[in-house]
C-alpha cells in the first residue's frame, strides 16, 4: 500500500525551539506539500515542492522554512516555534502531472507549542 | 484558484443519499471540482472529481450545474462510516495545479 508517512503523530515543543516535522513518501512523485490545518479555516498551504532541493512558498509561509535533499523527504522546519504553531500539519505527495486527484496525504502530527 | 462555499454542516440518516452543495461561481474554464474527505484523524482522502459531465465512481456520484457554478457530491447510502468532513475544491489540473486551497468544508454527520 502506496504511503506518506509523518514521522510523530502528536509533538510537543517549547516556545524558541527549533522543530522539525518529518515527512517521506514511497511513490517515488515529484510534488510535495506541507499543509496546516486550523478550525474553521480548512487545510492552508505552508511550502510544496516540485523536484529535490526545489520549493515554492504556498500561502502561510512565514515564520516557516522547508528542506528537500531527497526526492522522497520533505521536511518542515519552524526555526523558533511560537504558540501560534500549535496546530495540525498535514503532508501531502503527487505525482508531478497530476491534479488534486493525485494528492495523497499522510495521517498528521498535531504540534503543540507551549 | 476559484473559491468554493459549503455549508459548515450536515446530516443525514444512515441508509439515505447524502448531497452535499458546493458553490464555486467564479470557476474558470478549465478548472475542474475535486472532492475529498476526512475522517478523524486521518489526513484527507480523494473521493472524485469532474469537468463538466456528471461522474460516477465506486464511492460517489458528483453533479456539476451546467453553468458549472455549483455541484453537488451524492453518496447514495450513507453509512456511519461515511461521517467525516467533505472538502470541495476547484483548480486546474495537470502541472498547473501546483498549490490547491481546502477550505472548511462540510461536516456531514451520518445519524443510525
Amino acid at each position: 500500500d502506496v504511503k506518506v508517512t509523518q514521522s510523530s503523530r502528536y509533538l510537543v515543543k517549547r516556545t524558541g525551539e527549533k522543530v522539525f516535522l518529518e515527512c517521506v513518501q514511497d511513490m517515488d512523485h515529484e510534488n510535495m506539500f506541507w499543509y496546516r490545518q486550523d478550525p474553521g479555516l480548512g487545510l492552508r498551504l505552508i511550502y510544496f515542492s516540485y523536484d529535490v532541493k526545489m520549493k515554492e512558498k504556498g500561502d502561510i509561509p512565514e515564520g516557516y522554512s522547508v528542506s528537500r535533499e531527497k526526492k522522497e523527504r520533505f521536511s518542515l522546519i519552524l526555526e523558533s516555534a511560537s504558540t501560534n504553531q500549535t496546530s495540525m500539519y498535514l503532508c501531502a505527495s503527487s505525482p508531478l502531472f497530476r491534479g488534486v486527484d493525485g494528492y495523497t496525504f499522510g495521517s498528521g502530527t498535531r504540534l503543540t507549542v507551549v | 484558484d476559484a473559491k468554493t462555499t459549503q455549508p459548515p454542516s450536515m446530516d443525514c440518516a444512515e441508509g439515505r443519499a447524502a448531497n452535499l452543495p458546493c458553490n464555486h461561481s467564479t470557476i474558470s474554464g478549465n478548472e475542474y471540482v475535486y472532492w475529498y474527505r476526512q475522517i478523524h484523524s486521518q489526513g484527507p482522502q480523494y473521493i472524485i472529481h469532474g469537468l463538466k459531465n456528471n461522474e460516477t465512481n465506486e464511492m460517489a456520484s458528483l453533479i456539476i450545474t451546467e453553468d458549472r457554478k455549483s455541484s453537488t457530491l451524492i453518496l447514495p447510502h450513507a453509512t456511519l462510516r461515511d461521517t467525516a468532513v467533505y472538502y470541495c475544491i476547484v483548480s486546474l489540473t495537470g502541472t498547473n495545479a501546483g498549490k490547491s486551497t481546502f477550505g472548511d468544508g462540510t461536516t456531514l454527520t451520518v445519524k443510525p
